[in-house]
């Protein structure tokens, strides 16, 4: 089936530390989301990306949209302890279609 | 904008019984909705889609008799979970997709549901 290797699994880092994540894919993708997801709670959708190379940025997050269109990359900026949480990237092909889901990023922050 | 609630938050019930679980884009109208499935420290799984006024499309080994979906309007698409067993309890999410020309759901809070 449809497959997005996301990395890292987990990540524990120190307050105030950037943080890197990325999703690759063997196949093209015409969407890129980035979601968090706290614990009991259902994801939250924090980057939506539709063109290749896109670069955006929503507060302390930035994403992009690869240039090949089989890869996407989360930057979060000077991390603080309300980051915590499962990150996801997901893929979608056509519109409407469904998403194809990342394993996810298990973030910690030591304060 | 973009909010999507299900109800209830959390179920318990005996095993033999059924459940429904409703999800409702509460500031915008959903052409399809999706349900998913995860399971603990695990991604999403999907288990159908379900668009308004059609039958829902399951995914490869998800039984339609099992899980009854019904999308009955722009906004509300229920989950029913029939004669639940212990190895169905589990955390379900739905997510709702707005009419126009982008991929984005936006996800209920999920249901945790037990069965005894």
């Amino acid at each position: 089936g449809q497959q997005l290797n996301q990395s890292p699994q987990s990540m524990f880092i120190q307050e105030g530390e950037d943080v890197s994540m990325n999703c690759t894919s063997s196949s093209i993708f015409n969407t890129w989301l980035w979601y968090k997801q706290d614990p009991g709670e259902g994801p939250v959708l924090l980057i939506a990306l539709y063109k290749a190379g896109e670069l955006t940025s929503n507060g302390r997050l930035t994403a992009q949209f690869g240039i090949t269109r089989k890869d996407s990359f989360l930057n979060i900026s000077a991390s603080i302890p309300s980051d915590v949480g499962i990150y996801f990237c997901a893929g979608g092909r056509e519109y409407g279609n469904k998403l194809v889901f990342g394993a996810g990023t298990i973030l910690r922050v030591k304060s | 904008g973009a909010v999507v609630s299900q109800h209830p938050s959390w179920v318990i019930c005996k095993s033999g019984t059924s459940v429904k679980i409703e999800c409702r884009s509460l500031d915008f109208q959903a052409t399809t909705m999706f349900w998913y499935r995860q399971f603990p420290k695990q991604s999403l799984m999907l288990m159908a889609t379900s668009n308004e006024g059609s039958k829902a499309t399951y995914e490869q080994g998800v039984e339609k008799d099992k899980f009854l979906i019904n999308h009955a309007s722009l906004t509300l698409s229920t989950l029913t979970v029939t004669s639940a067993h212990p190895e169905d309890s589990s955390f379900y999410i739905c997510s709702a997709r707005p009419s126009g020309p982008h991929n984005e759901q936006f996800f209920g809070p999920g249901t945790r549901l037990t069965v005894l």
